[in-house]
């Protein structure tokens, strides 16, 4: 068990558009999901804590009127990049923690953003 | 300086010897340290946790070292199959998980 999808794998999109990626838990339920960001040769960033029902918890430096998260479900997260620029692509990954476990987060496939 | 520093390598391996590299923390604080294995382009999938009196799963051996604030891992019999890039990771109190850039290991034939 304890599988988590991200839709879409890669996208490519223009300058100025947004990009929506999904995060799903898919057996298990998570209150608790987390959006990491990583740029080559470099460590996963935390982005954000996305909590079920309730705002999220945005790390120093991440606008969050830019990187929007909803987590209205306890198997889905998203993250919507909003007027997405170049410097925004990268490789995004989200992972969920399950509710009756301790504190291993689980990690989605990632989704590979390319802004032109 | 970083929470969690790691050698970046690579570490150049013939198959079937033993690697060893460990992982620093600065936060005396935390709570939970694991190993990840991330391969190119891919997630992070979890190698192993590091418990204090030190684990073994295989031939992975993870260390904790709280005193010095380390951890460590140990490859032994390396097989081309370990190449992969090592992420450390360490949680704080709230749970929230730092990682360290990663260090590479290539296993040559």
């Amino acid at each position: 068990g304890a599988v988590v999808s991200q839709h879409p794998s890669w996208v490519i999109c223009k300058s100025g558009t947004s990009v929506k990626i999904e995060c799903r838990s898919l057996d298990f339920q998570a209150t608790t999901m987390f959006w990491y960001r990583q740029f080559p040769k470099q460590s996963l960033m935390l982005m954000a804590t996305s909590n079920e029902g309730s705002k999220a918890t945005y790390e120093q430096g991440v606008e969050k009127d830019k990187f929007l998260i909803n987590h209205a479900s306890l198997t889905l997260s998203t993250l919507t990049v909003t007027s997405a620029h170049p410097e925004d692509s990268s490789f995004y990954i989200c992972s969920a923690r399950r509710d009756s476990t301790g504190n291993e987060q689980f990690f989605g496939p990632g989704t590979r953003l390319t802004v032109l | 300086r970083k929470e969690v520093e790691q050698d970046p390598g690579p570490f150049n391996v013939p198959e079937g010897a033993t690697v060893a590299f460990n992982c620093t923390y600065s936060n005396s604080a935390s709570q939970s340290f694991f190993w990840y294995r991330q391969d190119c382009r891919k997630e992070p999938k979890l190698l192993m946790s590091v418990y204090s009196s030190g684990n073994e799963d295989g031939r992975f051996t993870a260390q904790l070292n709280r005193a010095s604030q380390y951890i460590s891992l140990l490859i032994r019999d390396s097989k081309l199959s370990d190449s992969a890039t090592y992420l450390c990771v360490v949680t704080d109190s709230w749970g929230k998980f730092q990682f360290g850039a990663g260090t590479q290991v290539v296993v040559t034939p």
